[in-house]
């Protein structure tokens, strides 16, 4: 299997533009989400799915959108791209039994914002 | 809330020696607790996780956590640190009893094993 996958891996915007990040899991789980992490600060929450149709705004979700029409794909669209926008970016999915939390990660998305 | 405190931005350990990466947690409730690691580039893998049970939980790698719940602790733990052990640790919190909850994520530690 190939788990949660993320593309691109790297990508170089100017301020301003916008682009979506790709993320799509193989293992037909319910839940999905996408971090930013930053140095030092840890991972943040930016949106949240619990299944196809269904989405919720995380911790810091300003600047960006979500859409899930599929259990497999969690697209995050980032409009106007600013500078405080550059970070790494992950996806993770976790399935719905039990609920105990176990995320599986994507390789992460390096964004630049110019 | 949830929180999760990772007091050291960095530990340092000579490979052979134990190492322990301290993490405090805040919950309401009950905690569910997650240890995670990565390694450079690449995105986090699962560790560890403490639900309910035995306080002391083992893992992946020869890995470790005791859960201490009078001082609200989940500190990570190994006998023997290897080398390929560097790597970013964090500690992860859940409120089991706050129905469907995300991970709130600690902001990780720098393991450095050197040789």
């Amino acid at each position: 299997n190939a788990g949660v996958t993320q593309t691109p891996k790297f990508r170089i915007l100017k301020i301003g533009q916008s682009m979506t990040l790709q993320c799509t899991q193989d293992m037909n789980h319910n839940y999905m989400y996408w971090y930013r992490q930053d140095p030092g600060m840890g991972l943040k929450l930016i949106y949240y799915s619990v299944g196809a149709g269904i989405t919720d705004k995380g911790e810091v979700p300003n600047g960006y959108n979500v859409s899930r029409s599929t259990t497999e794909d969690f697209p995050l669209r980032l409009e106007l791209a600013a500078p405080s926008q550059t970070s790494v970016y992950f996806c993770a999915s976790s399935p719905r039994t039990g609920n105990t939390g176990e995320l599986f990660f994507g390789e992460g998305s390096r964004l630049t914002v110019l | 809330a949830q929180s999760v405190a990772q007091p050291e931005d960095q530990v340092n350990v000579a490979e052979g020696n134990p190492l322990t990466v301290k993490c405090t947690y805040s919950v309401s409730g009950n905690p569910y607790l997650f240890w995670y690691v990565q390694y450079p580039n690449r995105g986090l893998q699962f560790l560890l996780k403490y639900i309910t049970g035995d306080n002391l939980v083992k893992g992946s790698y020869g890995f470790e956590a005791e859960f201490n719940k009078s001082q609200t602790s989940f500190h990570l733990k190994k006998p023997s640190a290897l080398v390929s052990d560097s790597a970013l640790y964090f500690c992860a919190v859940r409120d089991v009893n706050s129905g469907y909850s995300t991970l709130t994520f600690g902001k990780g530690t720098m393991l450095l094993v050197s040789p």
